[in-house]
């Protein structure tokens, strides 16, 4: 595709209800990244994949946050039990392996009420 | 503890001038350093890099300078465009894709 598709852009959760994200990354990156930001904040590393392998999930801040991409194309990141500290936007970023240069989505902006 | 830090939350400058935007690590590990630059509902694109074993590296009207003793990498954009009005966020990582961001400076060229 032309570049990191997010979906959806925006998401709106009451506390305590599951969200899924979903990410489609440029065809052929074969490393594939979460990020969260948070307002006034910098992306903080969530997870990286290679392929469909999940090689680091250590930014994951709690055993409510999973990621998976299955196929080693399109990913999705799941919350459960959604908490208002949630709240944040949610980048997801591509790239040729072992290239820094990252290419970002858009985001979903994930608001827990 | 923030491992990398851009202690400037904005600056402006005037159209033509030298903008110059400045972060600080502390991980003597580090061995890459990125600029993203970003816009209002848009992710982080990618400007320019540079590893540690130079000290500079340019593209173009972006000058991205490493200083590992004082662990201090600074961005040159000469000269500044209305159009590079974003925010700008460096980035360092040990390896090749934990990659750790600041906070970000808010850029505004002024025309």
């Amino acid at each position: 595709g032309a570049g990191v598709s997010q979906s959806p852009r925006y998401k709106v959760a009451k506390r305590g209800q599951d969200v899924a994200l979903r990410c489609d990354p440029i065809s052929g990156h074969v490393s594939l990244f979460w990020y969260q930001q948070a307002l006034g904040q910098g992306p903080e590393f969530l997870t990286y994949f290679q392929n469909e392998a999940q090689l680091d999930k250590s930014g994951l801040p709690s055993d409510r946050f999973f990621a998976e991409r299955p196929e080693g194309s399109v990913s999705t990141l799941k919350i459960q039990r959604t908490q208002q500290e949630d709240s944040a936007v949610y980048l997801c970023a591509s790239s040729q392996i072992y290239s820094e240069k990252l290419f970002f989505g858009s985001g979903t902006q994930l608001s827990v009420l | 503890d923030q491992q990398v830090k851009q202690n400037s939350p904005s600056l402006s400058v005037q159209e033509g001038r030298i903008s110059i935007l400045n972060c600080d690590y502390t991980n003597s590990m580090f061995d890459y350093f990125l600029w993203y630059k970003k816009y209002p509902a848009e992710g982080p694109t990618f400007l320019i890099s540079i590893s540690s074993i130079k000290d500079k590296n340019e593209d173009g009207r972006f000058t991205v300078f490493l200083n590992k003793s004082a662990k201090h990498l600074s961005l040159h954009i000469v000269p500044s465009q209305p159009g590079d009005s974003a925010v700008y966020f460096c980035a360092a990582s040990e390896g090749t894709y934990k990659y750790i961001f600041g906070t970000g400076t808010r850029l505004k060229v002024l025309a």
